[in-house]
């Protein structure tokens, strides 16, 4: 099945760093979107991109939707301690039972020192 | 709070017990999902409901696991016989009608199953 690659796995930050992450795919992706999970809680939707070279903020965050629809990358600027989770990119991949479904990377944990 | 809500959060059991987990979504959202999560991993497609109409199945759903959507409201998921390696985080996701794509999930917060 169509997997999703993220680097990097962890990243530690001082307080105030810009952040970059991204995900690629051997298969191309229609749309791509970018997920930030808190411990123990359910993940939450940042950004979605349906378009392949969109370029998309919100606040501190932007993210781009590469031009070969295999990659994206998500950046965080001017990171604050909130910022601390775990981030994963998804995607629709076909299912094998004629549907298409999110699938999800393994995530880029991210740590940011005060 | 009308975001999507799950319960129990945590369930602990021995091995061979069956659980079952309980998912309201928001509420106008015609479809609803149930992932697992490991440790590590990210969130993994088990099943979804069109309103009561479950459409799919993932083939990481044995016969052990059943999902029911009686009115198109609630949903529960039950998992018979429970095994170690049953264990892990169930995130039940919700969209609402007209999603642009598929993908755009309100996910609850999940419910942490450890089967002893």
């Amino acid at each position: 099945g169509q997997q999703l690659n993220q680097s990097p796995q962890s990243m530690f930050i001082q307080e105030g760093e810009d952040v970059s992450m991204n995900c690629t795919s051997s298969s191309i992706f229609n749309t791509w979107l970018w997920y930030k999970q808190d411990p123990g809680e359910g993940p939450v939707l940042l950004i979605a991109l349906y378009k392949a070279g969109e370029l998309t903020s919100n606040g501190r965050l932007t993210a781009q939707f590469g031009i070969t629809r295999k990659d994206s990358f998500l950046n965080i600027s001017a990171s604050i301690p909130s910022d601390v989770g775990i981030y994963f990119c998804a995607g629709p991949a076909y299912s094998g039972a004629g549907s298409y479904q999110l699938t999800f990377g393994k995530g880029t944990k991210l740590s940011v020192i005060p | 709070d009308t975001g999507v809500s799950q319960n129990p959060r945590h369930k602990i059991t021995k091995r061979g017990q069956n659980v079952t987990f309980r998912c309201d979504p928001i509420s106008e959202h015609n479809r609803l999902y149930w992932y697992r999560q490991t440790l590590g991993q990210g969130p993994e497609f088990l099943t979804y409901f069109q309103n009561e109409a479950q459409l799919e199945k993932s083939r990481l759903l044995s016969d052990r696991f059943s999902a029911e959507r009686p009115k198109g409201s609630f949903s529960t998921l039950e998992i018979q016989r429970t095994e170690q390696g049953d264990s892990a985080m169930y995130l039940c996701a919700s969209t609402p009608v007209g999603t642009r794509a598929t993908g755009e999930l309100f996910f609850g917060e999940g419910s942490r199953l450890t089967v002893l």
